[in-house]
């Protein structure tokens, strides 16, 4: 069983509708958690960082924890061809130097 | 403030090979990650360096190395190239060591194994 699951996709959404990710993992010490954007063959970018249960909220992302659950879940509103790309859910430990990454969630936004 | 910068950003090698992948930190950045990224998976991490020392290691084989120079910049060598190799290889900065700290990526280097 990997450390962090992620289902796939793809997902395809029309222009406007509300994009619903998630990730469930298996280590209870992750205590970090981040949802990265990547473009075809570009890197990693961040797009939301929380360390906590509950929501956080930066524009049209949310981003939710769940620890106990061990699930977490990005929402996009008002989703915009530019947001098509692939999502990567990672986590950290506390006492862990490395990102666990989910394998990303490959998502389009149709015009 | 520039961010990290990889280079080259395409390399094709063969079987047996050696190659050498560089990376510029972010300005301020002290910590360098590597990651491995095959086609359709997420990152795998390979190592980190902090102030020149290799302070955290993945699942890689020693054919796997790395160097951090004193400006933070940072080398990936990788000996004995296989196949498995083909990869995107992603270094991502930070400002410190510390788990909580944030991780920023650069483009990448994508590596081909023939």
């Amino acid at each position: 069983q990997k450390e962090v699951e992620q289902d796939p996709g793809p997902l395809s959404v029309p222009e406007g509708a509300i994009v619903s990710l998630n990730c469930t993992y298996s280590n209870s010490a992750f205590q970090y958690f981040m949802w990265y954007r990547q473009y075809s063959r570009k890197g990693p970018e961040l797009l939301m960082y929380t360390y906590s249960s509950g929501n956080k909220e930066d524009g049209r992302f949310t981003a939710q924890v769940d620890k106990s659950s061990k699930y977490i879940s990005l929402f996009i509103r008002d989703s915009q061809p530019s947001d098509s790309a692939t999502y990567l859910c990672a986590m950290k430990s506390v006492d862990d130097y490395k990102l666990s990454f989910g394998a990303g969630t490959t998502v389009t936004v149709r015009a | 403030e520039t961010g990290v910068t990889q280079s080259p950003t395409h390399l094709i090698k063969t079987r047996g090979q050696q190659v050498t992948l560089r990376c510029s930190s972010q300005s301020g950045h002290n910590t360098v990650s590597w990651y491995q990224q095959a086609l359709g998976q997420g990152p795998q991490f390979i190592f980190q360096y902090y102030r020149e020392e290799e302070n955290g290691r993945g699942n890689f084989p020693p054919r796997f190395s790395g160097l951090q120079f004193p400006n933070y910049s940072s080398e990936l060598n990788v000996n004995a190239l296989e196949l498995d190799d083909s990869a995107l290889y992603l270094c991502a900065s930070s400002a410190g060591s510390l788990p909580d700290e944030k991780l920023f990526f650069g483009s990448g280097t994508q590596l081909s194994v023939l």
